[in-house]
Formats: C-alpha cells, sequence, structure tokens
C-alpha cells in the first residue's frame, strides 16, 4: 500500500525556517517524481514544487523561489522541502504527492502538515 | 503567471447531470494544458479524479469524465451522488509552471 506521511509542521515566527519531509513507503520510491502542493486555511490548492525521480530537473512556482528548496533522498525513501524566510502568507496545510510511474502527477497524497507562521 | 478560472459554485440535484469547467487565461485549454481534476472533502487531502484531460484512475468513480469543450477543460458528473458534495479543483499545466484553478464548491441538493 502507497503512502505518503508528512513531517515537520508546526508554528514558526515569520523570517524563521522550517524543513518538512515527506517519508514514502508501499513502493520503490526512486522510480517516481515527487510534488509539494498547499493549501492556506480556508483557501484554494497552490502547486509548489516537483523533483525528478532522479532530483533533477527541478521546478518552483513563483511565490518560493529562491526561499524553498526540494530535495530527496533515495536511500531514505524521503522527499523534502526546506523553508526559509517565512511569511505570515505560507501559512498553509503543505501536501506531498507521488506522481505516476510515466508523465502523469498527483496519484498519490498524503494527509498534509500544518505550518503556522505567525509572531 | 496564467490564472486558471472555474466557477465558485454550482448545485446539482441527485440523480442529475452538472458539468464543471476550467477556463486559462492564456487561452484555449488544450489536451497540451493536461489537465487535472481533483475532489476534495472538508478535512481531507484532495484525490485525483482525472488526468490527462480524460483518463481515471482505478478508483474514479464511472459518472465522472472528463473532456475539453468550448475552449475550456470540462468534468461533467452524470447521475449525482450525495457522495459527490466537495470542492473540486483543476490543474493545468504550461511551459515549466503549473496552476490550479480556485476550484467549484459543488452542492448536491
Amino acid at each position: 500500500e502507497v503512502q505518503l506521511v508528512e513531517s515537520g509542521g508546526g508554528l514558526v515566527q515569520p523570517g524563521g525556517s522550517l524543513r518538512l519531509s515527506c517519508a514514502a513507503s508501499g513502493f520503490t520510491f526512486s522510480d517516481y517524481s515527487m510534488t509539494w502542493v498547499r493549501q492556506a486555511p480556508g483557501k484554494g490548492l497552490e502547486w509548489l514544487s516537483y523533483i525528478s525521480s532522479s532530483g533533477t530537473p527541478i521546478f518552483y512556482t513563483d511565490s518560493v523561489k529562491g526561499r524553498f528548496t526540494i530535495s530527496r533522498d533515495n536511500a531514505k525513501n524521503s522527499l523534502y522541502l526546506q523553508m526559509n524566510s517565512l511569511r505570515a502568507e505560507d501559512t498553509a496545510v503543505y501536501y506531498c504527492a507521488r506522481n505516476c510511474r510515466g508523465t502523469c502527477w498527483f496519484e498519490y497524497w498524503g494527509q498534509g502538515s500544518l505550518v503556522t507562521v505567525s509572531s | 503567471q496564467p490564472v486558471v478560472t472555474q466557477e465558485p459554485s454550482l448545485t446539482v440535484s441527485p440523480g442529475g447531470t452538472v458539468t464543471l469547467t476550467c477556463d486559462s487565461s492564456t487561452g484555449p485549454v488544450t489536451s497540451g494544458h493536461y489537465t487535472y481534476w481533483f475532489q476534495q472533502k472538508p478535512g481531507q487531502a484532495p484525490r485525483t479524479l482525472i488526468y490527462d484531460t480524460t483518463n481515471k484512475h482505478s478508483w474514479t468513480p464511472a459518472r465522472f469524465s472528463g473532456s475539453l469543450l468550448g475552449g475550456k477543460a470540462a468534468l461533467t458528473l452524470s447521475g449525482a451522488q450525495p457522495e459527490d458534495e466537495a470542492e473540486y479543483y483543476c490543474f493545468l499545466s504550461y511551459s515549466a509552471t503549473w496552476v490550479f484553478g480556485g476550484g467549484t464548491k459543488l452542492t448536491v441538493l
């Protein structure tokens, strides 16, 4: 059974940093590209970042470019999102998603991790 | 950054048919946008219903279908069930950027 479990969320002050993890199980992690998506409270979904199965290429949405870094450790079956210079508007539930073996995205989703940026 | 627009809300009667649409600010939606459709219920993670405009996953109920309609992407629900009440999001692919629509709140009433 495919499982994606996000962790590392919590309360952080504006300007601070946080690292989210997404632990994958039930499949060969190194075979799949991955994606991060977030959802602010009461708002819609926002695509954040993509990483291929090998680690490159990588893409970011403009609002996080230069502040967030996606990475993966295929030996540890884990995906990461390093978030720096956090702002109040980064407050959201952060989801990781596994893409398909082919070209499709978002085949499976994690349950999300809440990040709250507040003083 | 492209803007992707959906109807904010729609209502369908049980057993009825409804079409949700997804429009792009850059022009007509085509197969090259590889449209995705997601269903999200309160307190839950999204679930992918449709990928690459028309393709279904094994868990996608047969009553859902994806298409292109009049320059927009469309999700048609035929024979609505009470459990289909949810928020629906589309997602479009552009050149090295990807954008969600704002979502459609579907009420089955």
